[in-house]
C-alpha cells in the first residue's frame, strides 16, 4: 500500500517546547516538502527538499527545522521560535523530472495546537 | 506570498448544476495544477495543465488556461454532493519543483 504518511494526527505543544512531525513516503520520490496551512487559508511553503542530505527554505521557514537523513523521511521541528504555531501542517512528496513541475502526494496532515 | 488567488472564495450550488471556479496568478509559469482537499484532510491532485495547453479535461472536470491573462477556470459538470470540498490552484515555475498555491475556493454542493 504506496503512500504517505503523517503523525500524530493531532499534537497538542506547550509553550516553549520543541515538538516534531514525523513523514514518511514510500513512493520513492526524491522530492518532499512541508506546508502550514491557517484556517480559511492556502498553503505556505515552510521547507523543500529534493534529495538527501540537501534542503531548501520555503516562504515561512523561521521557527522550524528539517533534516533529509534517508529518502522516505522528512520529520519537521517546530521550536520555541516559531510564535504561533498553531495550525494544520502537511508533507508532501513528488517525482524529480528535470524542470518539469509534476504532481504533489500529499499526506493526512497532522494538526498542532499550543497550549 | 501567494501567487494565485481563487474566485469565489465560497460557492454553494444544488447538485447537479455546473460549479465553475477561477484563479488568477502573477507571474509567468510553467504549469498550473488543481487539487482538492476535503475538511480536515490532505490534498488530493486533480489535473494538471501546461502552459502550452489551452484546455484539458479529465472526466467531470476541464480545465482552461489563458497564459495572457495569467488565468485558469475549473469546471465541475453535474456536480454531486461528494464533490464538497475546497479547491485550490498550484503554479509552478522555475527550475526546480516548487508550487504556490491559492487561497482556494469553499464549494458546497446542496443534495
Amino acid at each position: 500500500d504506496g503512500g504517505i504518511t503523517q503523525s500524530p494526527k493531532y499534537l497538542f505543544r506547550k509553550e516553549g517546547q520543541n515538538v516534531t512531525l514525523s513523514c514518511e513516503q514510500n513512493l520513492n520520490h526524491d522530492a518532499m516538502y512541508w506546508y502550514r496551512q491557517d484556517p480559511g487559508q492556502g498553503l505556505r511553503l515552510i521547507y523543500y527538499s529534493q534529495i538527501v542530505n540537501d534542503f531548501q527554505k520555503g516562504d515561512i521557514a523561521e521557527g522550524y527545522s528539517v533534516s533529509r537523513e534517508k529518502k522516505e523521511s522528512f520529520p519537521l521541528t517546530v521550536t520555541s521560535a516559531q510564535k504561533n504555531p498553531t495550525a494544520f501542517y502537511l508533507c508532501a512528496s513528488s517525482v524529480l523530472s528535470g524542470a518539469t513541475i509534476n504532481e504533489q502526494f500529499f499526506g493526512p496532515g497532522t494538526r498542532l495546537t499550543v497550549l | 506570498s501567494q501567487q494565485g488567488e481563487e474566485d469565489p472564495q465560497a460557492l454553494s450550488i444544488q447538485e447537479g448544476e455546473n460549479a465553475t471556479m477561477n484563479c488568477s496568478y502573477k507571474t509567468s509559469i510553467n504549469n498550473l495544477q488543481w487539487y482538492r482537499q476535503n475538511s480536515g484532510r490532505g490534498l488530493v491532485h486533480l489535473i494538471l495543465i501546461r502552459s502550452n495547453e489551452r484546455e484539458k479535461h479529465s472526466g467531470r472536470l476541464r480545465v482552461t488556461l489563458d497564459t495572457s491573462k495569467k488565468s485558469s477556470s475549473l469546471l465541475i459538470t453535474a456536480s454531486r454532493a461528494a464533490d464538497t470540498a475546497s479547491y485550490f490552484c498550484a503554479t509552478g515555475a522555475g527550475g526546480y519543483q516548487k508550487v504556490t498555491f491559492g487561497t482556494g475556493t469553499k464549494l458546497q454542493v446542496i443534495p
